[in-house]
């Protein structure tokens, strides 16, 4: 079955260390996205990436960093820079811009 | 730019309808709405196109007014199942930045 998988599920960082957070999907799909969710709030977008090899920061692209060398694959780095990165993260990925989202599970991020 | 939703939250019992909004100060050129239940990923409900028709999906129906730049989700005869937070979203700009509302808070009520 197509989807989009993140993993890991759960995640702790301890101060000064970067993580990184895995997001896979097999919809051939050409857009994908990340975004941070805070307790009761909406989603933030962080990163977008349009096609292989590109990709555009969101409003909230400080601390963190992504690559897209594969069109399957979109990893996000939560860098040391990110002082407050507890939160929940989702990636989405759309078979072109502007077209319905479709979402990971999430990955739930916390300080040690 | 984030599209502003209205209500923040709402408390119906089955059977009872209600409308959520959604409105922008920038030009609308497509609406999509998700559901979020608590905990996990959103889902994609619908999306509504500059110049489409009014869409539907079962009990629950969206329509998309361009003039002012506003769309509307309506759920009629509310059931358990429609709980969760409501958002809207839409994109902007040369690469199609995305952006949702800050969502309805929707708690349907046996």
């Amino acid at each position: 079955d197509g989807g989009i998988t993140q993993s890991p599920k759960y995640l702790f960082r301890k101060e000064g260390q970067n993580v990184t957070l895995s997001c896979e999907q097999n919809l051939n799909h050409d857009a994908m996205y990340w975004y941070r969710q805070d307790p009761g709030q909406g989603l933030r977008l962080i990163y977008y990436s349009q096609i292989v090899n590109d990709f555009q920061k969101g409003d909230i692209a400080e601390g963190y960093s992504v690559s897209r060398e594969k069109k399957e694959s979109f990893p996000l780095t939560v860098t040391s820079a990110q002082k407050n990165p507890t939160a929940f993260y989702l990636c989405a990925s759309s078979i072109q811009s502007n077209q319905p989202q479709h979402f990971g599970d999430g990955t739930r991020l916390s300080i040690l | 730019q984030q599209p502003v939703q209205s209500p923040q939250a709402v408390i119906l019992r089955e059977g009872e309808d209600a409308v959520i909004n959604c409105s922008s100060s920038k030009a609308l050129y497509s609406v999509h709405w998700y559901r979020q239940k608590h905990g996990e990923a959103p889902v994609f409900l619908m999306i509504l196109l500059k110049g489409g028709e009014q869409k539907g999906h079962e009990k629950i129906s969206a329509s998309f007014n361009e003039k002012k730049q506003q769309s509307s989700l309506y759920l009629t005869a509310s059931q358990l199942s429609y709980s969760g937070t409501y958002f809207c979203g839409t994109g902007w700009g040369n690469f199609n930045k995305f952006y949702f509302g800050s969502g309805t808070k929707l708690n349907v009520k046996p």
